[in-house]
């Protein structure tokens, strides 16, 4: 079973700073998501990489697969950044057809 | 956004009462997911699908059954309902067998068992 560790577990930022968030997860996988959820409580796919980096817009996520861990930077930080950031991976097992391994969230304060 | 809806958004129910939440998708993705969200545990998968009357077990499926009789929805029942199934429960969706596929969410309904 896979293990997936977040940190730090709340951050509270002034706005425009820049933030990164860490993932580490225990065995190999087959891709890595970041995941954002809302104060209201839905959750919506940022980013889905096995590889490399990958940005849009403000955000960017990397990965290394030798270490197994990823990152998750906003820059420019804003409050309506302030969100709960989650980790999630797919081991790969039964085609990937068997759902994700979860962190616990990373909750994020951006103040004005 | 991808058309998932879920059924009812919110209930409260007693313990020991059978009760049913349904994911409805108009996206015609073969894969489908039940989570469940609780403080401190983050979301854990229940069941998931994938493809007409084709389901199997997650991490915490004890207390939970499934059924998949359509694509487009996917039902998850509590036979008899207990405290600890207190939870907000997410449906997510997938759209082919590639292990890159996105997952889309629901917008979650929040189980109150008292």
């Amino acid at each position: 079973k896979n293990e997936v560790e977040q940190s730090p577990q709340n951050l509270t930022a002034q706005e425009g700073e820049f933030i990164t968030i860490n993932c580490s997860y225990s065995v190999g996988i087959s891709a890595l998501h970041w995941l954002q959820q809302h104060p209201g409580g839905g959750i919506v796919s940022l980013f889905m990489l096995s590889s490399g980096k990958k940005k849009h817009g403000r955000l960017i996520a990397t990965i290394n697969i030798q270490e197994k861990h990823s990152s998750l930077h906003i820059t420019a930080s804003h409050p309506r950044d302030s969100a709960v950031y989650i980790c999630a991976v797919r081991s790969g097992v039964r085609g990937g057809a068997d759902g994700l391994t979860f962190g616990k969230g990373t909750h994020l304060i951006i103040q004005p | 956004d991808a058309g998932i809806t879920q059924s009812p958004r919110h209930k409260v129910t007693e313990t020991g009462t059978p009760v049913t939440l349904r994911c409805h998708q108009t996206e015609n993705h073969r894969y489908m997911y039940w989570y469940r969200q609780d403080p401190g545990h983050g979301l854990r998968l229940i069941h998931y699908s994938y493809g007409v009357k084709d389901t199997d077990k997650g991490e915490v499926s004890d207390g939970y059954s499934v059924s998949r009789s359509k694509t487009e929805d996917f039902l998850l029942t509590l036979e008899s309902a207990t405290s600890s199934q207190t939870s907000v429960y997410f449906c997510a969706i997938s759209e082919g067998q590639g292990l890159y596929n996105e997952q889309f969410f629901g917008p979650g309904t929040r189980l109150t068992v008292l």
